[in-house]
């Protein structure tokens, strides 16, 4: 059974670093056609994608957010780490990491249940 | 980047008939690479994290009803509830779903 968790703070000020952890389980990060994505969501707005890591490293992100966005892998530990950098009040969402379907399917079958961050001093 | 328009923005329906959301995409999402149009749907309850339902536009995700399909092509796509129930209220969200980014659309609430 595939499952994923968030995990990481609850509360950051403005300007400062925020880092999320994504805990993946009943899959290796390692197995070809493997990736996990970050997608945001501001109160009751929509989802947005905002980044991508494959089995094979390669890393993409959103082109609006790319210069704050760093998305890693910890193989060993099957974890997905996500950074944004100097974060704003705009940056308040709930933050998801999700499953690929599989190789040339960017759907996401399997999701973490979020965590909120707030931004705010 | 692809852009991914949904209408309508809300949409109330009565239990047991047909709702229809559909999904516009700024270019087209077929790709030669997989021979596919690759547009996923997902339905999102309140404090819930989204359920994919559909992806390739029409194949349904194992464990999804069979009153959801999806269809259409190239730009142009529908999510269709053949008969509505109570636990289909939600907003239902499409996305581009070939390589990146992963552009979703702006969701469409449904309601009873």
């Amino acid at each position: 059974q595939i499952t994923l968790k968030e995990s990481g703070p609850t509360l950051v000020k403005p300007t400062q670093t925020l880092t999320l952890t994504c805990t993946c389980s009943g899959f290796s990060l390692s197995t070809v056609g493997v990736a996990v994505a970050w997608i945001r969501q501001p109160p009751g707005k929509a989802l947005e994608w905002l980044a991508l890591i494959h089995w094979t490293d390669e890393k993409r992100y959103i082109s609006s957010l790319q210069s704050r966005l760093t998305i890693t892998q910890d193989t060993s530990r099957n974890q997905v780490v996500l950074t944004m950098t100097n974060v704003d009040h705009v940056d308040t969402a709930t933050y998801y990491c999700a499953h690929r379907v599989g190789h040339w399917n960017d759907a996401f079958d399997i999701w973490g249940q979020g965590t909120m961050v707030t931004v705010s001093s | 980047d692809i852009v991914m328009t949904q209408s309508p923005d809300s949409l109330t329906v009565s239990l047991g008939e047909r709702a229809t959301i559909n999904c516009k995409a700024s270019q087209s999402v077929f790709h030669s690479t997989n021979n596919k149009n690759n547009l996923a749907w997902y339905q999102q309850k309140p404090g819930q994290p989204p359920k994919l339902l559909i992806y390739w536009a029409s194949t349904r995700e194992s464990g999804v009803p069979d009153r959801f399909s999806g269809s259409g092509s190239g730009t142009d796509f529908t999510l269709t509830i053949s008969s509505l129930q109570a636990e289909d209220v939600a907003v239902y969200y499409c996305q581009y779903s070939f390589d990146t980014p992963c552009t979703f659309g702006q969701g469409t609430k449904l309601e009873i």
